[in-house]
């Protein structure tokens, strides 16, 4: 079973709508991340939240826009995407330190007409 | 910031046989270096990790080896099962960062 649990698991947008993307995790883990992966390519880091708060920002753009409400949730906000961010989004969670493992959702997979 | 360079990009083998995958990091700071294993569309799964303070960690067919000195991790499966056919990533964190930096992937066929 999969303890990182993203919603929903397929999304087509539009380039004008407005759409969230929520992870939950309930290992009380309190550092999460999101991910962007394209086809065929690895994971690649967007965004850090340690303590609910937003530690590392890998210079995304600010059509998304990552929300950490509490320990156990992440959203992260879509606005004016371009079809270039259509992929695969990851969202992760470990214990906060630099070595710790970090555990993926199943992720939702993102098309943008 | 880190790099990570992993080969082969594509390995066949046949069941039975050892799969070894190697990867390179370039920050001496890297001290921690998790495996994931992605099936076609799913998430990426942890099967192996090893920090800097020890050279080898086995997990029954599975094994991961590091070398410090030379900056290099390999993955190592043994007996190898049609089921281990999927797509394996190396990783290495930075030193001050919760961030880990993902090699390009290897596909791993087993054939039967």
């Amino acid at each position: 079973d999969t303890e990182v649990t993203q919603t929903p698991k397929h999304l087509v947008m539009g380039m004008t709508n407005k759409k969230s993307l929520k992870c939950e995790q309930h290992m009380g883990h309190r550092a999460m991340y999101w991910y962007k992966q394209k086809a065929k390519k690895p994971p690649e880091l967007m965004f850090v939240y340690s303590y609910e708060k937003l530690s590392i920002n890998e210079s995304v753009p600010s059509r998304f826009s990552p929300e950490c409400p509490n320990s156990s949730l992440l959203n992260l906000h879509l606005h004016a995407l371009q079809p270039e961010d259509s992929a695969l989004y990851l969202c992760a969670s470990s214990q906060v330190g630099i070595d710790q493992p970090q555990h993926f959702g199943d992720g939702t997979r993102l098309s943008i007409l | 910031g880190e790099n990570v360079e992993q080969h082969p990009s594509t390995l066949s083998v046949q069941e039975g046989d050892s799969a070894v995958i190697k990867c390179t990091y370039s920050d001496s700071a890297s001290n921690y270096f998790p495996w994931y294993k992605q099936e076609l569309g799913k998430r990426p799964q942890l099967i192996i990790d090893i920090r800097s303070n020890v050279g080898e960690k086995k997990d029954q067919r599975i094994a991961v080896t590091l070398n410090k000195t030379a900056k290099h991790f390999s993955l190592h499966i043994t007996e190898t099962q049609p089921e281990d056919s999927a797509v394996y990533f190396c990783a290495a964190n930075t030193g001050t960062a919760s961030k880990l930096t993902f090699g390009t992937g290897t596909r791993l066929q087993v054939t039967l």
